[in-house]
């Protein structure tokens, strides 16, 4: 398969612990996306990398949130000292360079997050 | 403002009939795109169509088709000959170009549920 993966696909978690999800884009993808889902909603905006480089945060990525991508391939979403306002869906999307708008995201299957 | 209105939460169709999930948009953008994604139950988004604010002609794609009516800032997806494995939640999203400020993410709209009927 060779769509984008994410890993794990579900994780529960006691308030105040901090997890970490990790996104596999397509492989000559250089750009990748994370996205948060309630339910019931579309997906928001968390942060934009392209290769290493994170280029855009959103304002719902709080200071408990950070995003790595090192090396340009992988990348991981950590969330610390988690909420219960945390739980929700966390989709990854990456892209091949394109136009400006005409840039076509694939998404992962999502990791969902359960904060007890 | 929204600017991704999706104004159906759920849609029910008969099996092989067509169908119509509304989206309407707002930006003041001139170069932006649209995409329709569908989310089963399982929860990966799959990309459907696309239309370009600059696209002479409507997108298709296969079963799929996009009503995009610019002057009415609507991009309405036409599903023919419905199967019962389209049921599942549909998602209008749009890109803006640089020049609205915005990076490079899709603002999506709430979603419509539509289940096909045997």
């Amino acid at each position: 398969d060779t769509g984008v993966s994410q890993d794990p696909r579900h994780k529960i978690t006691k308030r105040g612990q901090n997890v970490t999800f990790r996104c596999d884009p397509i492989s000559e993808h250089n750009r990748l996306y994370w996205y948060r889902q309630t339910l019931g909603q579309g997906p928001e905006f968390l942060t934009y990398f392209q290769n290493e480089a994170q280029l855009e945060k959103s304002r719902l990525l709080s200071d408990r949130f950070s995003a790595e991508r090192p090396k340009g391939s992988f990348s991981t979403l950590e969330i610390q000292r988690t909420e219960q306002g945390d739980s929700a869906m966390y989709l990854c999307a990456s892209s091949l360079p394109s136009t400006e708008v005409t840039d076509t995201q694939y998404f992962g299957p999502g990791t969902r997050l359960t904060v007890l | 403002a929204q600017k991704i209105t999706q104004t159906q939460p759920g849609m029910f169709v008969q099996e092989k009939e067509a169908v119509t999930l509304d989206c309407t948009y707002d930006t003041s953008d001139p170069s932006y795109g649209l995409f329709w994604y569908k989310q089963p139950s399982s929860g990966e988004m799959i990309f459907l169509i696309y239309q370009g604010s600059y696209d002479q002609q409507n997108a298709t794609e296969g079963r799929y088709s996009l009503n995009f009516q610019k002057a009415r800032k609507s991009a309405n997806l036409v599903i023919s000959a419905s199967q019962l494995g389209d049921s599942a939640m549909y998602f209008c999203a749009m890109r803006e170009s640089f020049s609205s400020g915005s990076a490079r993410q899709l603002t999506f709209g709430s979603g419509t549920q539509l289940t096909v009927l045997p």
